[in-house]
């Protein structure tokens, strides 16, 4: 009873490092997301992927890059880290319609804790 | 466009009391509503959503939300309080048109007083 999946549940870089957030689900969902959590301003959207091979910027993609590796897997990577990255991060996945044609719910996995020094 | 408020940042009841948090969305287009609950060091729960089967919707631990199109409110209200609700609440809008936009609201923190 999975989910969705994160890590590293925490981790500290300093200026200038890259690292690589990893996530996966197994609910066997075509839509994947990267947010970000900062106090006050409720989750932003970095990037998303609507399906499998196709990913798409969302609210605030600067200095982010992403991959969707397959259907299970979304990764996030930090190529130069700076501190103004410094923010809990979310994945999150879902099916876009259910039966009703309505969108369907988010997922989310228990973030990552990102301390950029 | 779509955006969605919620009007207060933070709310205190006591334990046992009635909880109201306050939700107002703007959506160009019929939008699919949702309540969510974050516990501390914790992702995103879902506890309910609207998506027009019905304008009262029932959601999970007592949680109930009523979406009123003419007030553009998705409200949402628990008849007494327990100590394990206490967390962070976010209403989120959803556009159900051809392309992707989910909208968060800034969150309201509850507080439940023993």
């Amino acid at each position: 009873n999975a989910g969705v999946t994160q890590t590293p549940k925490f981790q500290v870089l300093k200026t200038g490092q890259s690292m690589t957030l990893q996530c996966a689900q197994d609910m066997n969902h075509n839509s994947m997301y990267w947010y970000r959590q900062d106090p006050g301003m409720g989750l932003r959207l970095i990037y998303y992927s609507a399906s499998e091979g196709t990913t798409d910027k969302g609210e605030v993609p600067n200095g982010y890059n992403v991959s969707r590796l397959n259907k299970r897997e979304f990764s996030l990577r930090l190529e130069s880290a700076a501190p103004s990255q410094t923010s809990v991060y979310f994945c999150a996945s879902s099916d876009r319609r259910g039966g009703d044609g309505r969108n369907q719910p988010q997922h989310f996995g228990d973030g990552t804790r990102l301390s950029i020094l | 466009a779509q955006s969605v408020t919620q009007l207060d940042s933070h709310v205190s009841v006591s334990e046992g009391t009635p909880v109201l948090l306050r939700c107002n969305y703007s959506s160009s287009y019929s939008p699919s509503l949702f309540w969510y609950v974050q516990h501390p060091n914790k992702g995103l729960q879902l506890l309910l959503k609207y998506t027009s089967a019905a304008t009262l919707v029932k959601g999970i631990n007592g949680f109930e939300a009523e979406f009123k199109k003419s007030e553009t409110s998705f409200h949402l209200t628990k008849p007494s309080a327990h100590m394990s609700d206490a967390a962070e609440y976010f209403c989120v809008v959803s556009a159900d048109t051809g392309g992707f936009k989910t909208i968060f609201g800034a969150g309201t923190r509850l507080f439940v007083k023993a």
